[in-house]
């Protein structure tokens, strides 16, 4: 079945480390988003693609980094510049031709320890 | 620019009692609108989503929202809750016309089901 896969589910950082996390999909999606989510706050942008080799700032894009080398792909790395990286980060995907909703990942949750 | 409120942050519910969810959203035109539903520690699940015509739309686990365009409104309704309905629910609004653009998401309400 299709679907989009993130991995670790579960992750741990110490102080000045970067950490990346995965974020595959097998629905021939175009586009592909990271939110971060913290209790209280829903949901929030930090970057999105709409095409490979392309992506765009979301709202809360410092301290973070991402790439989209395939249409398949799109891993997100948390740097040593995002001051509070503990939270709950969640990948999506969607079509181009309409906004048919996005389809979530089972998200990866970030501890610094 | 476009913007969603849902204004319960927390709701309690009997088991069994009906449920209405609100969502109210700001745009110059009829947006795309939907509803997600996460549990602890997952990700988001579309519930049901509206485009055009019918107003009413049913969606899954026995849900359905209603569109009004007149109160920029698209609440969720269930006519009897299930215990395992418990979870936080999402509005989002997209936009229309041209190429995909980025949802917009409420913060979300949390619905507690008593026993």
């Amino acid at each position: 079945d299709g679907g989009i896969t993130q991995s670790p589910k579960y992750l741990f950082r110490k102080e000045g480390q970067n950490v990346t996390l995965s974020c595959e999909q097998n629905l021939n999606h175009d586009a592909m988003y990271w939110y971060r989510q913290d209790p209280g706050q829903g949901l929030r942008l930090i970057y999105y693609s709409q095409i490979v080799n392309d992506f765009q700032k979301g709202d809360i894009a410092e301290g973070y980094s991402v790439s989209r080398e395939k249409k398949e792909s799109f891993p997100l790395t948390v740097t040593s510049a995002q001051k509070n990286p503990t939270a709950f980060y969640l990948c999506a995907s969607s079509t181009q031709t309409g906004p048919y909703g996005y389809t979530f990942g089972s998200g990866t949750r970030l501890t610094v320890v | 620019a476009q913007s969603v409120t849902q204004p319960d942050i927390h709701i309690t519910v009997s088991e069994g009692a009906s449920l209405e969810l609100r969502c109210n959203y700001s745009y110059g035109a009829t947006p795309y609108l939907f509803w997600y539903v996460q549990s602890p520690g997952q990700g988001l699940q579309l519930l049901l989503k509206y485009f055009s015509g019918d107003t009413l739309v049913q969606g899954i686990k026995g849900f359905e929202a209603e569109f009004k365009r007149s109160q920029s409104s698209f609440n969720l309704r269930k006519p009897s809750v299930h215990w395992s309905d418990a979870a936080e629910y999402f509005c989002a609004v997209g936009a229309r016309g041209g190429s995909q653009g980025n949802l917009i998401f409420g913060k979300g309400t949390k619905l507690s089901v008593k026993p």
